[in-house]
């Protein structure tokens, strides 16, 4: 079945360094959106990406859709204590289906 | 906007008991999905409603796991009997348009346990 798939699963850093979280499917995308999990929390909708090649960024952090719309990233530049938390990227399937398949998420620790 | 609101927040049960979970969608939403989530199995789609008609549910686990919109503000999602294996946090979420423009909006989730 359809499986979106991302790496690393847990990333430790020390505050201040970079962070980068990938992630592949094994058919095309209509789009990729990302979520962040706080410990204890809800995942929370942090931005969509729809066109190939396209980038994104918000402040520190910058998002990517590969050009075969099967692959993106996120990368966080000089973490902080406040970015903990598991990443998730979850894409829409091609063809009109309207629900997100969940990547298995990227829990980042940032130790100060 | 309140948000989605989930109810109970904790839910502690004996196995064999049922257990419903209720959720509210953000108003105007016309899309209400429930989820699973586990250490091991991650977030698991257990069914989609689009306004208030289930298209979805090929994630519910078996016969034990049901679904129901009555209408357009509340669905719940019940469990009889409930099997310690349900053991799970069950998120609600809304979106309008499919979430293929905002996204979708999660609620707090109701964590249960079933002992």
């Amino acid at each position: 079945g359809q499986q979106v798939m991302q790496i690393p699963q847990y990333q430790h850093v020390q505050e201040g360094e970079d962070f980068t979280t990938y992630c592949n499917s094994s058919t095309t995308l209509s789009n990729i959106q990302w979520y962040k999990q706080r410990p204890g929390g809800h995942p929370v909708f942090l931005i969509q990406l729809v066109k190939s090649g396209e980038v994104k960024k918000q402040k520190r952090l910058t998002f990517q859709f590969g050009e075969a719309k099967k692959n993106s990233s996120l990368h966080i530049t000089a973490t902080q204590t406040t970015d903990v938390g598991t990443y998730f990227c979850a894409g829409i399937l091609s063809g009109g289906y309207n629900k997100l398949i969940f990547g298995a998420g990227t829990r980042l620790a940032v130790h100060p | 906007d309140a948000g989605v609101i989930q109810s109970p927040r904790h839910e502690v049960t004996e196995m064999g008991q049922e257990v419903t979970l209720r959720c509210k969608p953000i108003s105007g939403h016309d899309y209400l999905f429930w989820y699973r989530q586990t250490m091991m199995r991650g977030l698991e789609l257990l069914i989609y409603f689009n306004n208030n008609v289930p298209i979805d549910d090929s994630g519910m686990p078996e016969d034990r796991f049901s679904a129901k919109m009555p209408n357009a503000s509340f669905s719940t999602l019940k469990i009889q009997p409930s099997e310690p294996r349900d053991s799970a946090v069950y998120f609600c979420a809304s979106s309008y348009f499919g979430g293929q423009r905002y996204g979708y909006t999660f609620g707090s989730g109701t964590r249960l346990t079933v002992v």
